[in-house]
């Protein structure tokens, strides 16, 4: 049973400050991995994917992957109200022919004004 | 470009009854995933149709079925309606392969059961 782990917050930060939310992964076959935004009532909004060890960034976003800890973060930058969200971690091995995604429950952030 | 459309957005219908959900991905995605996502379960997958064949298949039970059409749009089914099946239904699109695996939802199909 593949299983991807987040912690469900609340993860509350001052408007301006960074958010770390990260997400451990069960299956080291994993190949694919992604951050999702969901608003509430809304569906998910693909915001980074990171295939390789290292770091990604894009805008205010980075995302970090270290395959051999079988983890994944995420970091906001400069964080904005509006970043106040759930955030989903997914995962992927389209190499064994699974491109299904297996997603963990999510962390809520609040950025505080 | 246009994104992942989705009818109806809402359902309401009753136990015993059957429903079909309509998914129209991104122009040139090849790929419809299904997801279902509950408070408590969270998003869960249930089929994955590439070119018309269904390549990958979830832990859900026979009364979900889902096809695609040879213009990529897609559509699932739920028969004999639980109170259980109560959920948000999402449908998401990619091109189901390199170069990338990116997959693009749907606004969903809230589906409400009584």
């Amino acid at each position: 049973q593949k299983e991807v782990e987040q912690n469900s917050g609340p993860l509350s930060v001052p408007e301006g400050a960074i958010a770390s939310l990260n997400c451990t992964y069960s299956d080291r076959g994993s190949q694919s991995f992604f951050w999702y935004r969901q608003y509430s009532g809304k569906s998910p909004e693909l915001i980074m994917s990171i295939y390789s060890n290292g770091d990604k960034e894009d805008g205010r976003f980075t995302a970090q992957l270290n395959k051999a800890s079988q983890y994944v973060s995420l970091l906001i930058r400069d964080s904005q109200p509006s970043d106040s969200a759930t955030y989903l971690c997914a995962v992927s091995d389209p190499g064994a022919g699974s491109y299904q995604l297996t997603f963990g429950k999510g962390t809520k952030l609040s950025v505080i004004p | 470009k246009a994104g992942v459309t989705q009818t109806p957005r809402y359902l309401i219908k009753t136990r015993g009854q059957q429903v079909t959900l309509s998914c129209s991905p991104i122009s040139g995605h090849r790929s419809v995933s299904w997801y279902q996502q509950t408070p408590g379960q969270g998003l869960q997958f249930l089929f994955e149709y590439f070119s018309e064949t269904q390549r990958n298949k979830g832990n859900f039970p026979g009364r979900f079925s889902g096809r695609q059409f040879s213009n990529s749009r897609s559509e699932m089914n739920v028969s004999t309606l639980e109170l259980g099946d109560s959920a948000l239904y999402l449908c998401a699109s990619s091109l189901g392969g390199e170069p990338s695996y990116e997959q693009y939802f749907g606004p969903g199909t809230r589906l409400t059961v009584t």
